[in-house]
């Protein structure tokens, strides 16, 4: 059964970087697409963006392109998300999910990160 | 892009049956709509997709059958029969957008189940 597991919770300076990790496990990690979705405290669920490991091909929600960066590693199969410039609004909980058939299927057990001075 | 609007809230008693809207903006009426459900506490999962044919695929893994879509206009409907507290969640709709080096994917802003 493939799951996605993903790093801990994280606590970052405004201005400062993080980086997430979201391994697959039991299954085959380059034939499906990785989503990143962000939900803040309270609030809906926001698309940040997809990788394709096959094609290496990367797609960005528009208001986060400029701030995100997403990659994957096919040797350990894991994906990543690197969001910088930190601000208090990117206190949220980050989920990863697989992309097959046309769904998200598979979700990760979520990442919270807390920015905060 | 897509604008996909859900009401903040709906309710049922338990037993009885609700159903919920996510309206796709003018333009979009063959788009599919996937619905994902979620409990308080916990991560998004997958219900099902629906586009103006009906239910698209299969229902995610442990969905019951009292769960059922249909597609109408620019209106994508997810019933709930024979509600039961551990239906009381989030539930949002969300679709794809684009292809190629324009693909994005959009989310309504999610509806609030409560079974009295």
């Amino acid at each position: 059964q493939v799951h996605l597991v993903q790093s801990g919770a994280e606590v970052k300076k405004p201005g400062s970087s993080v980086k997430v990790s979201c391994k697959t496990s039991g299954g085959t990690f380059s034939s499906y697409a990785i989503d990143w979705v962000r939900q803040a405290p309270g609030q809906g669920l926001q698309w940040m963006g997809r990788i394709i490991p096959v094609l290496d091909m990367v797609h960005y929600g528009h208001k986060m392109q400029d701030r995100v960066t997403i990659s994957a590693d096919k040797s350990t199969n894991t994906a990543y998300l690197e969001l910088s410039s930190l601000r208090s609004e990117d206190t949220a909980v980050y989920y990863c999910a697989r992309r097959a058939h046309g769904v998200f299927d598979i979700w990760g057990q979520g990442a919270m990160v807390t920015v905060s001075s | 892009q897509p604008v996909l609007t859900q009401p903040p809230s709906a309710s049922a008693s338990l037993g009885a049956s609700v159903t919920l809207t996510c309206t796709l903006s003018s333009g979009y009426s063959r788009y599919k709509v996937d619905w994902y459900q979620q409990r308080p506490g916990k991560g998004p999962r997958f219900v099902m997709a629906v586009g103006s044919g009906g239910i698209v695929g299969s229902k995610g893994d442990g969905i019951p059958d009292r769960f059922s879509v249909l597609g109408s206009g620019l209106n994508r409907y997810l019933t709930i029969k024979n509600i039961q507290e551990e239906d009381e969640s989030d539930y949002y709709c969300g679709a794809d957008h684009g292809s190629g080096s324009t693909l994005v994917y959009v989310f309504g802003t999610g509806t609030k189940v409560s079974v009295l």
